[in-house]
């Protein structure tokens, strides 16, 4: 079975700073996709950023990027320039490449910003 | 409507009673997921439909819960004889056809059982 682990239960970090949130995950295939979530306090996943497996380059979206270690198992995202509404439970996840492959999360980061 | 809509937003019901949660997902979604998340935890998966039919309930704690998508669009998890441990909130999300790594989600209806 597939897990996911995210060891940092809460994270803080200045405006303007740059912050790093950590994940491991544990599977036995070998293309599936990772992802970050964030969730704020209305409750909503959004989509932060997605990693596909069978791409070594790590993906990047603005202020948003990852590093992305296949054979370590390690999918972090590292905020820059952080901005007060980045303040938000952050929540890493995978899925098996196949049809409609069920989200498996991890148990969440809480990202502090302060002024 | 523009995003996943969820009905009702909070529910608070009685240990014993029925409950029904409703979804409806993006227009043209034919995927529908529904996530159970308990307090702070991340988001469980209980159930997907491709269309009507539930391709996969592996997630269903219990013969308690139950879900159906009729017209293979609204869906409802219904709870027969909730307890306290079903307390959580419950997500739904859709995705497209062929882009099923992309799941939309809803914003979640809270259940509270007393």
């Amino acid at each position: 079975a597939q897990t996911v682990t995210q060891s940092q239960p809460e994270m803080s970090v200045q405006e303007a700073e740059t912050v790093t949130l950590s994940c491991t995950y544990d599977t036995s295939e070998s293309d599936y996709y990772l992802f970050w979530y964030k969730q704020p306090p209305s409750r909503q996943m959004i989509l932060v950023i997605r990693q596909e497996a069978y791409k070594q380059q790590n993906a990047t979206e603005n202020r948003f990027s990852v590093n992305f270690q296949k054979a370590a198992k390690s999918f972090s995202l590292k905020i820059s320039d952080s901005q007060l509404g980045d303040a938000a439970m952050y929540f890493c996840a995978y899925s098996y490449t196949g049809t409609a492959s069920k989200l498996t999360f991890g148990t969440g980061t809480r990202l502090q910003v302060t002024l | 409507g523009a995003g996943v809509s969820q009905t009702p937003s909070n529910k608070v019901t009685e240990k014993g009673k029925y409950v029904e949660l409703r979804c409806d997902p993006i227009s043209g979604h034919t995927a529908l997921y529904w996530y159970r998340q308990s307090l702070g935890q991340g988001p469980e998966f209980l159930i997907y439909f491709q269309g009507t039919g539930a391709a996969d309930d592996s997630g269903l704690p219990n013969d308690r819960f139950f879900a159906v998508r009729p017209e293979g669009s609204v869906s409802t998890l219904k709870i027969q004889r909730t307890e306290r441990g079903d307390s959580a909130v419950y997500l739904c999300a859709s995705s497209f056809p062929g882009r099923y790594n992309e799941q939309f989600f809803g914003p979640g209806t809270r259940l509270t059982v007393l």
